[in-house]
C-alpha cells in the first residue's frame, strides 16, 4: 500500500542550530503535505503545510520544501529553541479526492540549551 | 478557541471487555476521523466520516471495531472484545473540508489512551 517514510527517527541539536527532517511518499497523486508537532502528552498540532502546486513555503523559523519529481518533502527549522523539542510528523494525502492522510512514524527532536 | 473534545482521557480494561470512546468535533466540521496511535509511531487512520456517512473504513478491524456518527455531529468508536494489541492512543480529528481541492487542516482532540490488561 501507499506509505510515507520519515527520517531521522531521532534528532538532537544545539540551541540555535538548524534541524532538517525528511519524508518521502509513494502515491504520485498526493497533493497535500502537512507537518504536525506533538509535544509530550499533547495532541498533534499543525505547524505548516504545503500543496503540490508550490515548491517551498516559509513561516518565520519554519520552512517546508517539496520535490514532486523525487516525491520527497522536508521540514527546516532554523535558530532552534528548547521549546521546539517535540515529535514531528509529516503526512501526505493518498486515495485521490478524499484526501486521507498517511503519517510518517515521527522524528523526536531534542534541542539542547 | 474551539477544540475537539474526547472522552474518556484514559481507559484501562481487561481483554475481552467492551470499550467505547466518544468524540465531539469542532462545530461545523463535516469531516471526522478516528486515528490510532501506537506509542512511538504516527497516527494510523481507522475510519473517516463525511457528515454521517463512512467515507473510508478500509483499515478498521471490523470484526471487533465499529464506529458511528448517527447525526453527523459527535461520534463513537467501539471495540468489542478488546485485545492486548489494542492498547494505544485513540485520536479523533475533524476538518472543515475535504475533497477535490485537498485536505483541510486536521484538528486533533487530546485522545483517549487505552490500556488492555
Amino acid at each position: 500500500g501507499e506509505n510515507v517514510e520519515q527520517h531521522p527517527s531521532t534528532l538532537s541539536v544545539q540551541e540555535g542550530d538548524s534541524a532538517v527532517i525528511k519524508c518521502t511518499y509513494s502515491d504520485s497523486a498526493s497533493n497535500y503535505f502537512p507537518w504536525y508537532k506533538q509535544e509530550l502528552g499533547k495532541r498533534p498540532q499543525l505547524i505548516i503545510d504545503i500543496r503540490s502546486n508550490v515548491g517551498e513555503k516559509k513561516d518565520q523559523r519554519i520552512a517546508v520544501t517539496l520535490n514532486k519529481t523525487a516525491k520527497h518533502f522536508s521540514l527546516h527549522i532554523t535558530e532552534t529553541q528548547p521549546e521546539d523539542s517535540a515529535v514531528y510528523f509529516c503526512a501526505a494525502t493518498v486515495g485521490g479526492s478524499q484526501g486521507n492522510l498517511i503519517f510518517g512514524k515521527g522524528t523526536k527532536l531534542s534541542v539542547k540549551p | 478557541e474551539a477544540e475537539v473534545a474526547q472522552s474518556p482521557r484514559y481507559k484501562i480494561t481487561e481483554k475481552s471487555q467492551a470499550v467505547a470512546f466518544w468524540c465531539d468535533p469542532i462545530s461545523g466540521h463535516a469531516t471526522l476521523y478516528w486515528y490510532r496511535q501506537i506509542l512511538g509511531q504516527g497516527p494510523e487512520l481507522l475510519v473517516q466520516f463525511q457528515d454521517e456517512s463512512v467515507v473510508d473504513d478500509s483499515q478498521l478491524p471490523k470484526d471487533r471495531f465499529s464506529a458511528e456518527r448517527l447525526k453527523g455531529v459527535d461520534s463513537t468508536l467501539k471495540i468489542q472484545p478488546a485485545e492486548l494489541g489494542d492498547s494505544a492512543m485513540y485520536l479523533c480529528a475533524s476538518s472543515l473540508r475535504t475533497g477535490r481541492i485537498g485536505t483541510g487542516e486536521l484538528f486533533f482532540g487530546e485522545g483517549s489512551r487505552l490500556t488492555v490488561l
